[in-house]
């Protein structure tokens, strides 16, 4: 299996901050990786597919970038509605694996 | 707008089979591939598996011994068997479409939370 690794396992940020999350595979995976957003009580919702690329309806100030093993999810500017767990998954192979999460708190 | 509904018993004693089904609407079952996902209380997730709309499955190898995924095109449904459950299948269970690529997870349903105890 595909080992994806979340850093940092949480933040601290204030409205309007920069926010970066980086998402770290055991073996390259070309750019097939989606990141996800869950809030308390929620289902995950899709962001961003093929490391870059913006699911229709998600803001611009959502980024993704990488490939191979490193990745990146950038909030460019932290809005209230964005404190939640981010989480990255790889879609190379099966058994699909998910990164532990990453927790955006507010500071 | 695809909507996807999970249903099935709340609590499943151990040792027993735990079973839950998924409805979609707003959209055609038989287009996509279709996948359960499950998240333990205060953890992360994983990918149980998915099936086709022609009924191929892929599972996790850490729990094919023990699932099934099945599919009814005819009632917009599909369906998830864990056996030989334990405490530590407690979760909350969701369904989720693959999207156009198959590399994506694009609609999931709201999830079912599924205690494990007697």
């Amino acid at each position: 299996d595909i080992q994806m690794t979340q850093s940092p396992s949480s933040v601290s940020a204030s409205v309007g901050d920069r926010v970066t999350i980086t998402c770290r595979a055991s073996q390259g995976i070309s750019t097939w990786l989606a990141w996800y957003q869950q809030n308390p009580g929620k289902a995950p919702k899709l962001l961003i597919y093929a490391a870059s690329t913006l699911q229709n309806g998600v803001p611009s100030r959502f980024s993704g970038s990488g490939s191979g093993t490193d990745f990146t999810l950038t909030i460019s500017s932290l809005q209230p509605e964005d404190f939640a767990t981010y989480y990255c998954q790889q879609a190379n192979s099966f058994p699909r694996t998910f990164g532990q999460g990453t927790k955006v708190e507010v500071k | 707008q695809v909507q996807l509904q999970e249903s099935g018993p709340g609590l499943v004693k151990p040792s027993e089979t735990l079973s839950l089904t998924c409805t979609v609407s707003g959209g055609s079952i038989s287009s996509y591939y279709w996948s359960w996902i499950r998240q333990p209380p205060g953890k992360g997730l994983e990918w149980i598996g998915y099936i086709s709309n022609s009924g191929s499955t892929n599972y996790n190898p850490s729990l094919r011994s023990r699932v099934t995924i099945s599919i009814d095109t005819s009632k917009s449904q599909f369906s998830l068997k864990l056996s030989s459950v334990t405490a530590a299948d407690t979760a909350v269970y969701y369904c989720a479409r693959q999207g156009p690529s198959g590399r994506t997870l694009d609609y999931w349903g709201q999830g079912a939370l599924v205690t494990v105890s007697s």
